[in-house]
């Protein structure tokens, strides 16, 4: 059964990188069947899609972030990588690491496999920034 | 980006009730990729329903989903009273991945 942790400082600075690991157990991050993907959530507020990355190294991200989010992913430690730049009271969140399965979507008669729905969810990390 | 509107923002009913939840797309989806979660209180959201309509592992047969195009549903057929929680959906037909803003079922 594959589970997921996430880590990382608690609290950050303005204008400073955030940087948050999710520790894989149970599980291949060299599985073709699954992305693996960052989401958050402000206090009381929605889900917001951060990005995902594939175990070939494609990461995919949300162009809300303004180029501001890198994944990365060490097959050999099973670790999935966040860093978020230039962060702001906006940023404060929890911060999920999750498994998403691998299908394949059409778009305008184009097929592309990509990451679907989200089955396996980590417990999530607090991550607050202020000075 | 698809945005994805729910309604109604909060539900309130009773246990044993019949809860419908809506979820539209801003552009129609070309199949039927949507998923709900449900979200309770200090816990990471859990999957109930992935390609509009198939319940994921282990979720009561109470969990129904239905839907195509831009418009989607989730309906719990007999409210229990773990299932009063936030339940919200996603599409991944196109990138960036969007989430709707949630629908709060709450105990009248």
């Amino acid at each position: 059964q594959v589970q997921l942790q996430e880590s990382g400082p608690g609290l950050v600075k303005p204008s400073e990188t955030l940087s948050l690991t999710c520790s894989v157990s149970g599980g291949s991050l060299s599985s073709s069947s699954y992305y693996w993907d960052w989401i958050r959530q402000p206090p009381g507020k929605g889900l917001e899609w951060i990005g995902n990355i594939y175990y070939s190294g494609y990461a995919d991200y949300n162009p809300s972030l303004k180029s501001r989010a890198t994944i990365s992913a060490d097959p050999s430690k099973s670790q999935v990588s966040l860093r978020l730049s230039s962060v702001t009271a906006a940023d404060t969140a929890v911060y999920y690491c999750v498994r998403s399965r691998g299908c394949y979507v059409e778009y305008m008669g184009v097929v592309t496999l990509s990451g679907c729905s989200m089955d396996v969810w980590g417990k999530g990390t607090t991550v607050i920034v202020s000075s | 980006e698809i945005v994805l509107t729910q309604s109604p923002g909060i539900l309130s009913l009773s246990p044993g009730e019949r809860a419908t939840l809506s979820c539209w797309a801003s552009q129609s989806l070309v199949s039927t990729y949507i998923a709900w979660y449900q979200q309770k209180p200090g816990q990471a959201p859990r999957l109930l329903i992935d390609g509009a309509s198939s319940r994921a592992k282990g979720i009561p047969d109470r969990f129904s989903g239905s839907g195509s195009g831009s418009d989607f549903t989730l309906t719990i057929s007999r409210l229990e009273p773990e299932d009063f929680a936030v339940y919200y959906c996603q599409q991944y037909g196109r990138s960036p991945r969007t989430f709707g803003q949630g629908t709060k079922v709450e105990i009248k």
